[in-house]
This record gives C-alpha cells, structure tokens and sequence, in this order.
C-alpha cells in the first residue's frame, strides 16, 4: 500500500495562477481532508470529504475549491493563487469519522510570488 | 466546539520522561482523544489514542482521567528522535458525524536536547 500520496511535492506559482493539488489514497477511506500548515499556526482544516460525491467546508475555505469524483482522489483547487496561500498542504484520510486515525500525506510545498 | 489547549513549547533531556498535557472541556460523550506526532517536512503521524483512563503500546502511554477534560501523552526515555510537534486531536469514530469542530491546534513543540 502507497497510503496517502500527493502530487506535486513542490511548486512555484505566480499571483493569478491557478493549479490544483492532487490528493490520493489505495486504503478505501471514506474521509478525506485538505490542510494547511503556515509556521506557527498548526494545522487548519481547508475542506473535507466524507465520501465519493461529497465536499463540505473546514475553518479556512476561502479561496480553495475541492472535488472528490472518485473516492480514492481528494482535489484541492486554487483558481487565482495569492500570496497568503504561501504554505503546506497536507492531505490526509480515515476510514470514517476524523475520530479515526488520520493518514497523512508527505505534504505539497507552495510558493506564491 | 472541542477545541483543544496545549503548552506551545516544552524542553527535555535524554532518558527522561515527559508528559504533555492537552486540555478539552468540551469534549463530548462519542469522542476520542488522538495524539499525532509530526516532524519537520513530514505529515503528522498517528502516536495513541484512547477515550478513557488509560492507553498503552510500544510508544507512549495515554492517561485521561474520568471526567475526560484533559489527557496526558507520557513519553518515557525520551531521545534527540523524539524532539518533534505533537498535537492532541479531539473527535468521533461513528460514521457521518460532525467534522465541523476538527481543530489540531497548534501543537507542543518537544525539544529533546542530549
């Protein structure tokens, strides 16, 4: 098992752009999660997924959409990068509630100039 | 909300044993109580969990006591590998429950110096 992956590791963006952040899991999780993690912050919940087809939003959504079309993928979108979003994303999953253990991927590093 | 509260630093020696301590007040009946352990550059990971009195593996040993506000992670002998961020997380297992109050909190920040 692979557990949780992400692509890319790393990324440059400028002001204006747009990418998306791939998330993906070879467990069967229902739950998925997208997080962010700024120096000194912890970790702050983006959006979640409770299942295929599902999307619901966290503490700090603004600026991010997500879709989750198959229930192994997770995306997280970013459709005019700013420099605030500057930081790590992690993505993780649980088999069901975030109760459950969470999974979590190597993280993805982004850059917004 | 079960927000969760926990020292922001904590500093240690080789071979000693140190205890981090996690406040929830809020916590309610259906949740657990999970600690994660993340390194720098890497994704948290999964230490202990428990929902009350007390936990034990290979790792740590999680203490709650009966009204279940508050849990203690115990690291016993710690080493310069241990020096990492650990974050308490409060919430249930049951399928299709809230995640509206999913809060890690900003962590613990152990320091494990030789």
């Amino acid at each position: 098992n692979a557990g949780v992956t992400q692509t890319p590791k790393f990324r440059v963006l400028k002001t204006g752009q747009s990418m998306t952040l791939l998330c993906a899991q070879d467990m069967n999780h229902e739950y998925m999660y997208w997080y962010r993690q700024d120096p000194g912050m912890g970790l702050r919940l983006i959006h979640y997924s409770v299942g295929e087809g599902t999307t619901a939003k966290g503490e700090v959504p603004d600026g991010y959409n997500v879709s989750r079309l198959k229930k192994q993928n997770f995306l997280l979108g970013l459709e005019s990068a700013a420099p605030s979003q500057t930081s790590v994303y992690f993505c993780a999953s649980s088999l069901r509630a975030h109760g459950e253990t969470q999974y979590f991927g190597p993280g993805t590093r982004l850059l917004v100039l | 909300l079960a927000k969760t509260t926990q020292p922001i630093s904590m500093d240690s020696y080789e071979g000693q044993e140190v205890n981090i301590t996690c406040s929830h007040n809020n916590i309610a009946t259906n949740d657990y109580i999970t600690w994660y352990q993340q390194f720098p550059s890497q994704g948290p990971r999964f230490i202990i969990q428990g929902y009350k009195t007390k936990v034990t593996n290979e790792v740590a040993s999680l203490f709650i006591p009966a009204d279940r506000k508050s849990s203690t992670l115990s690291l016993p002998r710690v080493s310069l590998s241990d020096t990492a961020v650990y974050y308490c997380l409060v919430g249930p297992k049951n399928y299709g429950g809230s995640q509206g109050n999913l809060i890690f909190g900003k962590g613990t920040k152990l320091s494990v110096k030789p």
